[in-house]
């Protein structure tokens, strides 16, 4: 079961903040965030797992509630260099191993 | 540590072919995934390697499969390529947790 994210789409102006939400239907075991930019392959940002506590990755970070089985991420004064495409990848408790991917948001941070 | 490889980078092949695809994972990362990437789908799993054993599948046709070697290079194969077999081929590898992807294999069927 692939993980829902929202919104499809967030433009910014350089120094403006941005929250990425990612929810499963099933219990998580970890979440993923990865970011891609045109014509490149997805980039590692960070892994929260159950249990664990927030990270950050520069001035981006994500929660993660076990509860509702859902993560965001936080874009905290945007820079130019964070447009793109973030992806949330999830891990259920029940499916070892098993990376699925979100539908993406794109992100545009304009001057 | 050089990063994940995928050759060929660029495939054109026309329906009914087959096609094979490489991937080398970063030195010392056991484990290889493959993702189909395509505009209308996203990214979607089609298999995990680990240790050359398969650990996982996706909800893809039997025309595609995979293997992975005792060096933990990894192939995936399509057979009898169809139009909507056209995309980006992902193969991430990972030691724990995170996926570090290749560069991809855009792959066109005409």
């Amino acid at each position: 079961q692939q993980p829902v994210q929202s919104p499809q789409a967030v433009i910014l102006r350089e120094g403006e903040d941005a929250v990425i939400n990612c929810s499963s239907s099933k219990a998580l075991y970890s979440v993923h965030w990865y970011r891609q930019k045109h014509g490149e392959a997805p980039v590692f940002l960070m892994i929260l797992l159950k249990g664990g506590e927030q990270k950050g990755h520069e001035k981006i970070s994500a929660s993660f509630n076990e509860k509702k089985q859902q993560s965001s991420l936080y874009l905290t004064a945007s820079q130019l260099s964070y447009s793109g495409t973030y992806f949330c990848g999830t891990v259920t408790t029940d499916s070892w191993g098993k990376l699925q991917f979100g539908a993406g948001t794109q992100v545009v941070v304009t001057p | 540590k050089a990063g994940v490889t995928q050759t060929p980078r660029y495939l054109i092949k026309t329906r009914g072919q087959q096609v094979t695809l490489s991937c080398s994972p970063i030195s010392g990362h056991r484990s290889v995934s493959w993702y189909q990437q395509t505009p209308g789908q996203g990214l979607q799993f089609l298999f995990e390697y680990f240790s050359e054993t398969q650990r996982n599948k996706g909800n893809f046709p039997g025309r595609f499969s995979g293997r992975q070697f005792s060096n933990s290079r990894s192939e995936m194969n399509v057979s009898t390529l169809e139009l909507g077999d056209s995309a980006l081929y992902l193969c991430a590898s990972r030691p724990m947790g995170g996926r570090f992807f290749g560069p991809g294999t855009r792959l066109t069927v005409l």
